[in-house]
């Protein structure tokens, strides 16, 4: 069975840096992209970015929003994705969700065809 | 970035009855890769529809979907009371990838 545990959420102050972990099992992890969504309390979905396989470049693309503070990371050798967040402020708050998906779904980047539970984040002073 | 805008906003129907969900992007969507998923309250979202009409694992065959360009659609062909919850729309064929604001499909 495929599963993506996300975890690292916390409440942290404004201004802070925090690292988000997925840790996965059940699926070739190296050769997947990995990426992240989020939902604000009581609110919508949003993208915040994903990483590509080492295959294809291992490169990361980030929604606009994040980019410039969030980096997304990924550790082969463990099956693990690392989301770093840093300059958090109040909109960053949000339960965040680690994705991926098999080749035969993607398109520039992922739909979660595989996703964790999430984490929450709480960014307030 | 390509906004996608969902609608209605809130959709009142009978288990039983035909729903009809749509998605409008801002500007033409440049491949099939498009998403829907369904949330139900306190759950993480699910992946209903990938590639624009390619049903996820498990999801019944009461769900549809097709669309290209900017226009997208979900169909539910007779709902039952467990399809009930906020559906969301994603694109993920040009970068960002991004989503509309959702669907609240509720019991009339």
């Amino acid at each position: 069975d495929v599963q993506l545990v996300e975890s690292g959420g916390d409440l942290v102050q404004p201004g802070r840096s925090l690292r988000l972990s997925c840790t996965t099992t059940g699926f070739t992890f190296a050769a997947y992209p990995m990426g992240w969504f989020r939902q604000p309390p009581g609110k919508g979905l949003e993208w915040v970015g994903f990483i590509r396989s080492k295959t294809y470049g291992g490169t990361a693309d980030y929604a606009a929003s994040v980019q410039g503070r969030f980096t997304i990371s990924r550790d082969d050798s463990k099956s693990v994705a690392f989301l770093q967040m840093h300059s958090l402020s109040t909109e960053d708050t949000a339960v965040y969700y680690c994705v991926s998906a098999p080749s035969f779904t993607h398109g520039y980047s992922i739909a979660g065809y595989y996703r964790g539970r999430g984490t929450l984040v709480t960014v307030s002073s | 970035e390509i906004v996608l805008t969902q609608s209605p906003g809130t959709l009142s129907l009978s288990p039983g009855e035909r729903a009809t969900l749509s998605c409008r992007a801002s500007q033409i969507v440049s491949s099939t890769a498009f998403a829907w998923y369904q949330q139900k309250p306190g759950q993480a979202p699910s992946l209903v529809i990938y590639l624009t009409s390619n049903r996820a694992p498990g999801v019944p065959d009461r769900f549809s979907a097709s669309g290209s360009g900017t226009e997208f659609t979900l169909t539910i062909s007779r709902l039952e009371p467990e399809d009930f919850a906020v559906y969301y729309c994603q694109q993920y064929a040009d970068s960002p990838s991004t989503f509309g604001q959702g669907t609240r499909l509720e019991i009339k």
